[in-house]
């Protein structure tokens, strides 16, 4: 089994400032895929950056950068710069075989920015 | 279609009552999956499929809920007898090949039984 775990219910942060939203995860899975979505008031989710279990190297985005700590099991999602449409819920999820199978997600982190 | 598209977007169900959700994938998408997202949490697997056959159901929560794909591209998932514990927000994703963050999710169906 596996599961996601995101221990900030809510975050606030100035507009243009750094954040960086907590996600630790626990499977006994060797090969799997690390998610994070946005899901902002309108319900859909947004696809924003993916890991894999044997990617060395930190995955980004544009503006979005996943820290990646295999052996402390952590999958941190940092925004750089952030804008006032960041503003949404932020979702970790993963999954077995690189992602070819169903998402587990956590609870989410929902994010305001400050103007 | 350029996106995932769900149908009905908002639906109030009676208690007891039959509902039946609607996801249209993306052309030639092969995988498809269902999630229910209840409020303030994240979403939860229900079930998946590759074409027509579907591969998992495990997440289904009883068996008032069915889904079916029968030609491989729009699905339904039916709610027979609807509960309260039902509410939640149902979303549908589909991926040609769910890897590396292929899927792409619609923007749900919000059910609330009353």
């Amino acid at each position: 089994a596996q599961k996601i775990t995101q221990t900030q219910p809510g975050m606030f942060v100035q507009e243009k400032e750094a954040v960086t939203l907590d996600c630790t995860y626990d499977t006994s899975d060797q090969s799997y895929g690390l998610f994070w979505y946005k899901q902002p008031s309108s319900g859909e989710m947004i696809f924003l950056i993916y890991q894999g279990s044997y990617d060395e190297q930190n995955a980004t985005e544009g503006r979005y950068s996943l820290n990646f700590q295999k052996a402390r099991k952590s999958a941190n999602l940092v925004i750089s710069a952030s804008q006032l449409g960041d503003s949404a819920m932020y979702f970790c999820a993963m999954s077995p075989n690189f992602g070819n199978e169903k998402l587990t997600f956590g609870t989410g982190t929902r994010l305001t920015i400050i103007p | 279609g350029a996106g995932v598209s769900q149908s009905p977007r908002y639906k109030v169900a009676k208690r007891g009552q039959d509902v039946a959700l609607r996801c249209d994938p993306i052309s030639g998408h092969v995988s498809l999956f269902w999630y229910q997202q209840a409020l303030g949490q994240g979403p939860e697997f229900l079930t998946y499929f590759q074409n027509e056959a579907q591969l998992d159901k495990s997440g289904l929560p009883s068996d008032r809920f069915f889904a079916e794909r029968p030609e491989g591209s729009v699905s339904t998932l039916k709610i027979q007898r609807t509960q309260q514990e039902d509410s939640a927000v149902y979303l549908c994703a589909s991926s040609l090949v769910p890897r590396g963050g292929g899927y792409t999710f619609g923007s749900g169906t919000r059910l609330t039984v009353v």
